[in-house]
Order: structure tokens, then sequence, then C-alpha cells
């Protein structure tokens, strides 16, 4: 039973097309997380939501927007796509508890390749 | 802004053997927490290891151990009795008290050679 769960693990996509990526942790996590993973393969945050609550956005283009619809989902819409999109994308989640070493518990990613 | 540096970029070992990877922080804060990740070819993101600030203790989980020197601001992984399922990048990251943001260096390609 997958604790983490992304859809769909490879996106194919032109230029210009809106596209979505999905995610469900069903581990009880009152926060998820988008993070993008580069060619080089640096992770970098991109969102945080608390209980569909948006409490971190980082300097992300607009044309990406999350979305919560309760706090064990919560979606990547990205529109007009770009070539410099082209990364891994990771949900994860977490307790809400800042005073803990709790990590995060990840999906297996989304590689989206956009041509 | 809390950074988190991994100066070697790959890494080798013979199978068997011991390796330690190095991680290094920097922070302003006292209470934080350290992490070290394991992202196997399979792309799944694993927690290896993790370790409270507050805490002299070094943690521990089997094969896996960290020296933490606080002062230093150092946070290095060592894996003993290597095996090739231990093939990997492993990231190092960082999380302040009380804040939800994972901060992650920039990995380091283990190799394992029979």
């Amino acid at each position: 039973d997958t604790a983490v769960s992304q859809t769909p693990k490879y996106l194919v996509t032109q230029m210009g097309n809106d596209k979505s990526i999905k995610c469900e942790q069903n581990l009880g996590h009152d926060t998820m997380y988008w993070y993008k993973q580069d060619s080089k393969k640096f992770l970098k945050i991109m969102f945080s939501y608390n209980n569909k609550e948006l409490i971190i956005n980082e300097t992300v283009p607009n044309r990406f927007s999350p979305k919560s619809p309760d706090k064990a989902h919560l979606n990547l819409h990205i529109n007009s796509l770009e070539l410099g999109d082209s990364a891994v994308y990771f949900c994860a989640s977490s307790p809400w508890t800042g005073w803990g070493a709790y990590g995060y518990t990840f999906g297996s990613g989304t590689r989206l390749t956009v041509v | 802004a809390q950074t988190v540096t991994q100066s070697q970029p790959e890494m080798s070992v013979q199978e068997a053997e011991t390796v330690t990877l190095s991680c290094t922080y920097d922070t302003s804060e006292s209470d934080y927490y350290l992490f070290w990740y394991k992202q196997p070819p399979s792309r799944q993101m694993i927690l290896v290891i993790r370790q409270e600030a507050y805490k002299q203790q070094n943690a521990t989980e089997n094969r896996f151990s960290v020296n933490f020197q606080k002062a230093a601001k150092s946070f290095s992984l060592k894996i003993s009795d290597s095996q090739l399922g231990d093939a990997a990048m492993y990231f190092c990251a960082y999380r302040s008290g009380g804040a939800q943001k994972l901060v992650f260096g920039q990995g380091t390609r283990l190799t394992i050679n029979p």
C-alpha cells in the first residue's frame, strides 16, 4: 500500500501544453510539498500546503499552480510548458510539527519531459 | 538563508569497506534537524538517518552512522560494510526547528565496486 503516490510517473509533452501531476498520501500527514529535481539532481522546494492552506511558495513562475482539495491530496498544474520545465517533480508529505526530527516521505517522482 | 554543501560530487568504495560522505551546512540557528536521504536508480527518495541538533550522541541505523560536529557545522555519513545495494545518490538535508522546509545539498553519487 503506497504511502505517497504520484501520477503519472512519466510525462512527455510538447511545449505550450498544459499538464497536471497528481499526488495522494495515506499517512494521515497534514503537510504536503512539491519539489523539483533538475538535471543536475538538485532538489528545490516549490510549494507546501498544510491542511489545504498554502504555507510555502518559493520563487516559481506563476505558470505553476498547486491545488490541495483536502489534506491528503496535492496536485500541480503547469500551464504553457517550456523546455526548461523538464525535470523530475517529487511530491512529499510530513506531519505538521516543526519540533521533531520528522523527515519527509516522498513519492516516486514524475519525470516530465517537454519537447 | 540556510545552505547545505556536499563537496564530493562522486565517491567510490570497494564492497565490504567503509566510506564517509561529507556534508557541511550554514545556519545561525540553534534548533534544527539534519537528515541523509538515499536516491537509488529507481529515483525513490529514502530516509537513511536523522539527527537532532540538541542531541550530542551521534545517530546510528545499522550500518549507517553519522559524525555530527555542531560547532564545525559538519554532518558526515559513514557507511560500514558497503553493499552493492548502497550504490545511489546521497543527499544531506537541513530543516530549521519549527519550520517545514527541507533544504538539500547537491548530492554525492556513491559507487560500490564488487
